[in-house]
């Protein structure tokens, strides 16, 4: 039980296009999922949090108009990189939670680069 | 300030020998924590968590840890490391209801010599 998906598991685009990553649970209800990036040989740093139906909550420095997040249903959130550069390069990774579980499960994460 | 500590960024144990990989916190409020563990090019698997109760939890693969307040700490352990634990490990603390504030401790990289 608990799995969580992504897809793709890893994209390479040009700069100035934009990217769309899926998260999906695949045998449970997320009332809230998370995307997180993490860095080479770095831990992971949360971008945003979001609950079914609602607007996404970014961490600070996080832009909100580069990096759209939409929670449409109990299953399903993606995360879109609009006019994507090279610093964007990273690995993505989201996670989901159930309410009342406080444990989050993460998917296996989508390598994106750009070129 | 809250945050996650894992010492060592590096351990190399030997097959069959015994682990424990270290792990300290600073929270706020009653931590909930958790042991996360990555293999190259994958997302994390959860391997344990504490909220409450027993101190000592046991995990998926044989690793337990242990919850130690006075010390604000929770190492995992396990007794027989296997060629396929290796991997990074990463220690991280929430609270109830946190809605998604899991603080990661910066990962610990583990190496398996034969």
């Amino acid at each position: 039980g608990a799995v969580v998906s992504q897809h793709p598991s890893r994209v390479i685009c040009k700069s100035g296009t934009s990217v769309k990553i899926e998260c999906r649970s695949l045998d449970f209800q997320a009332t809230t999922m998370f995307w997180y990036r993490q860095f080479p040989k770095k831990s992971l740093m949360l971008m945003a949090t979001s609950n079914e139906g609602s607007k996404a909550t970014y961490e600070q420095g996080v832009e909100k108009d580069k990096f759209l997040i939409n929670h449409a249903s109990l299953t399903l959130s993606t995360l879109t990189v609009t006019s994507a550069h090279p610093e964007d390069s990273s690995f993505y990774i989201c996670s989901a939670e159930t309410s009342g579980t406080d444990t989050q499960y993460f998917g296996p994460g989508t390598r994106l680069t750009v070129l | 300030a809250q945050s996650v500590t894992q010492p060592d960024i590096h351990i190399t144990v030997s097959e069959g020998a015994s682990l424990e990989l270290r792990c300290n916190y600073s929270y706020g409020a009653t931590p909930y924590l958790f042991w996360y563990v990555q293999s190259p090019g994958q997302g994390l698997q959860l391997l344990l968590k504490y909220f409450s109760g027993d101190t000592l939890v046991q995990g998926i693969k044989g690793f337990e840890a242990e919850f130690k307040r006075s010390q604000s700490s929770f190492n995992l352990r396990k007794p027989s490391v296997h060629w396929s634990d290796a991997a990074e490990y990463f220690c991280a603390v929430g609270g109830e209801g946190s809605q998604g504030n899991l603080i990661f401790g910066k990962g610990t990289k583990l190496s398996v010599k034969p």
